[in-house]
């Protein structure tokens, strides 16, 4: 039962470009996070978003969540070849105690 | 260092032999889970513990145990492992219950032949 889906799949851009990726959930939650992945190695918190707030910045990465939508985008501007990585959306429903991910997006940016 | 620890990072074995994957966090932290991901289908839950003694089935407990009985760690047992257990599984703990940042291990890459 995964609660996060995201979108695209696989996004190949140019160094210097942004990057959007998005995520969409079923239920309510509690908060929504971005964690990302480099090549099957152990998953790295980015940011954390929380069920009442909308926008989130952390250095080159903006978090944005419309909870009416049931879904949030992570944009990273900027992009570097060391940004190569997959990345997840993992929630927190509301009343749960588990964090459910998402499938990833894959993120190939090109020098 | 504050880390999630793993071991081993990679092991084969042949169905039916049991095995165990070690998981130690030396954060302090309540909450431990485990997750295994496949191509394709992201991470998924296997079991996780809101503290010592108190242990929960994920979406995907089937074919596996865990224990809690110290607060550092989590062990994932495979009593007798079959090929669609062939995966990646990672550890992960967190403060408190409110599962706000996972720390993650580097991953058990196991293989059933």
């Amino acid at each position: 039962s995964q609660q996060g889906e995201e979108d695209p799949q696989a996004l190949s851009i140019q160094e210097g470009e942004n990057a959007t990726m998005n995520c969409s959930y079923k239920t309510s939650i509690n908060n929504l996070q971005w964690y990302r992945q480099n090549s099957g190695r152990g998953l790295v918190h980015l940011i954390l978003i929380r069920s009442n707030e909308r926008e989130k910045h952390s250095g080159r990465l903006r978090v944005t969540l419309d909870t009416s939508k049931k879904s949030s985008s992570l944009l990273i501007t900027a992009s570097r070849a060391a940004d190569t990585a997959s990345y997840f959306c993992a929630t927190v429903y509301t009343g749960g105690f588990k964090t459910i991910f998402g499938a990833g997006t894959r993120l190939f940016v090109k020098a | 260092e504050a880390q999630v620890t793993q071991n081993p990072r990679y092991l084969i074995t042949v169905t039916g032999k049991k095995l165990t994957v070690t998981c130690s966090q030396n954060m302090n932290h309540e909450y431990m889970s485990w997750y295994r991901q496949d191509p394709g289908l992201g991470l998924r839950q296997i079991y996780y513990s809101m503290n010592v003694e108190v242990t929960d089935k994920g979406d995907v407990p089937e074919g596996y145990k865990v224990s809690r009985k110290e607060k550092r760690n989590f062990p994932l047992i495979l009593e007798s492992p079959s090929p669609n257990q062939t995966s990646l599984y990672f550890c992960a703990s967190s403060f408190g219950q409110a599962n706000e940042k996972l720390f993650f291990g580097s991953g058990t890459q196991l293989s059933v032949l």
